[in-house]
């Protein structure tokens, strides 16, 4: 069963255009929502997170929109540049057995486009 | 300068083989994960770990073995139960101490079966 579902796939978008990527979760027990951006080669690193207690958390050209009640969020890119090109993965986590892991959406393939 | 290591950075096995990957770090965080990334299936958890000598099967732990004998490293073994072993391995820690933080990555381990 596949805990957190993330959209497009992959996605094209010009430069300087607005980059949106979808999840949604099953879990309510879930309480933290991180968006990590992987380079290919290279580890994923987190880009911004937020918990459910807001709405919206803006940082630079990322903002990320949550929605506790259809249990969705969304990932935001202002003013999409080139280097931006690279796999978006959204997750979510709860405490687990004292650790808490992070379920992984699928991820989203991004270009854009000079 | 702080972060983790994982090594080797390509790993060849054979039919058959046991192989070990290494993950060290110096972040002096308490919590420890191995993460298994195949094409289009994001990251899946395999084994964690809060403290030493403590750990916890994740969610595709069958045919991996780890260890904790120390703050700083998290060895994973591949072990030849595992069927399809081929794919890309990533380490992380996190603080462990609060809820939900974020999760630092290694380079990861790119695995190959031949």
């Amino acid at each position: 069963q596949q805990q957190v579902k993330q959209s497009p796939q992959s996605l094209i978008v010009q430069k300087g255009g607005i980059s949106i990527i979808n999840c949604a979760y099953e879990n309510t027990a879930f309480d933290y929502f991180p968006w990590y951006q992987q380079f290919p080669g290279k580890g994923p690193a987190l880009l911004i997170a937020i918990r459910p207690d807001v709405s919206e958390k803006k940082e630079g050209r990322f903002t990320i929109s949550f929605n506790k009640s259809a249990k969705q969020f969304s990932l935001h890119i202002m003013d999409s540049q080139p280097g931006d090109s690279a796999t978006y993965f959204c997750a979510a986590s709860y405490r687990r057995g004292g650790a808490d892991g992070l379920t992984f959406g699928k991820g989203t393939h991004l270009i854009i486009q000079p | 300068d702080g972060g983790i290591t994982q090594s080797p950075k390509y790993l060849f096995r054979k039919e058959g083989q046991n192989v070990t990957l290494s993950c060290e770090q110096n972040l002096n965080h308490d919590a420890m994960y191995w993460y298994r990334q195949d094409p289009g299936q994001g990251l899946r958890l395999i084994y964690y770990s809060q403290i030493v000598n403590d750990f916890q099967k994740g969610d595709i732990a069958e045919g991996y073995s780890v260890s904790r004998e120390k703050k700083e490293s998290f060895p994973l073994t591949v072990t030849s139960a595992q069927k399809n072993p081929t794919a890309f391995y990533l380490c992380a820690s996190s603080i462990g101490k609060d809820r939900n933080t974020e999760a630092f990555f290694g380079q990861g381990t790119r695995l190959t079966v031949v």
